[in-house]
């Protein structure tokens, strides 16, 4: 199985702070690397997915990028809503995996 | 309206069985792979199991293998996750969750097996 390391597992930062997310998997994905937003007692939602495509109404401070086996998300500016949990996640094999997550919280 | 609703959860002791159950309406279910996704209390997310659009190919992680069954049927837009042999390490909110990537997700049913 394709093995996902996110770091740091917590962030301390506030608002209008620019944040940064890692991921590394343990062999090439391609574009294959996808990424949610968990608020706490809420269902993941899909926020990036194929390594830099929004999803839908996600707003424009979110973006993504890396290649191979390391990549990022990334805030631009931090908003009062963005403090959650985030996960990168692998869709090269279909024994999907999750890094351990993220979470985002307030300094 | 794209929605899933996941149903089935409950108290089960270790050992038992229980079947979870996820109805999807707002879009053409047929034409959508699934998959099933849990999260145990205070902990991160792990897939489960994953079903072809037909549910003729199935997946699933190691440590459910042999022990859970994804399956679906595309008239009643359901799909389920027949879970047997429970552990204590089953106990998890289970979502269900469309397509790769996985979007939308259900709002989650809560599993919970007492050992």
């Amino acid at each position: 199985d394709i093995q996902m390391t996110q770091s740091p597992s917590s962030l301390f930062a506030s608002v209008g702070d620019r944040v940064t997310i890692t991921c590394r998997a343990s062999q090439s994905l391609g574009s294959y690397l996808n990424w949610y937003q968990q608020k706490p007692g809420k269902a993941p939602k899909l926020l990036i997915y194929a390594l830099s495509t929004l999803q839908s109404g996600v707003p424009s401070r979110f973006s993504g990028s890396g290649s191979g086996t390391d990549f990022t998300l990334t805030i631009s500016s931090l908003q009062p809503e963005d403090f959650a949990t985030y996960y990168c996640q692998q869709s090269y094999s279909t024994l999907y995996t999750f890094g351990q997550g993220t979470k985002l919280e307030i300094k | 309206e794209v929605q899933l609703v996941e149903s089935g959860g409950g108290f089960v002791q270790s050992g038992g069985s229980l079947r979870l159950s996820c109805v999807a309406s707002g879009f053409t279910f047929s034409n959508y792979e699934m998959n099933w996704i849990r999260q145990a209390p205070g902990r991160g997310l792990e897939w489960v199991s994953y079903i072809s659009t037909s549910g003729s190919i199935m997946y699933y992680a190691d440590s459910v293998k042999g022990r859970f069954t994804i399956s679906r049927d595309n008239a009643k837009n359901s799909l389920y996750l027949q879970m047997n042999s429970l552990r204590a390490d089953d106990t998890a909110v289970y979502y269900c969750a469309r397509g790769s990537p996985f979007d939308p997700w259900g709002q989650g049913t809560l599993v919970t097996v007492s050992s």
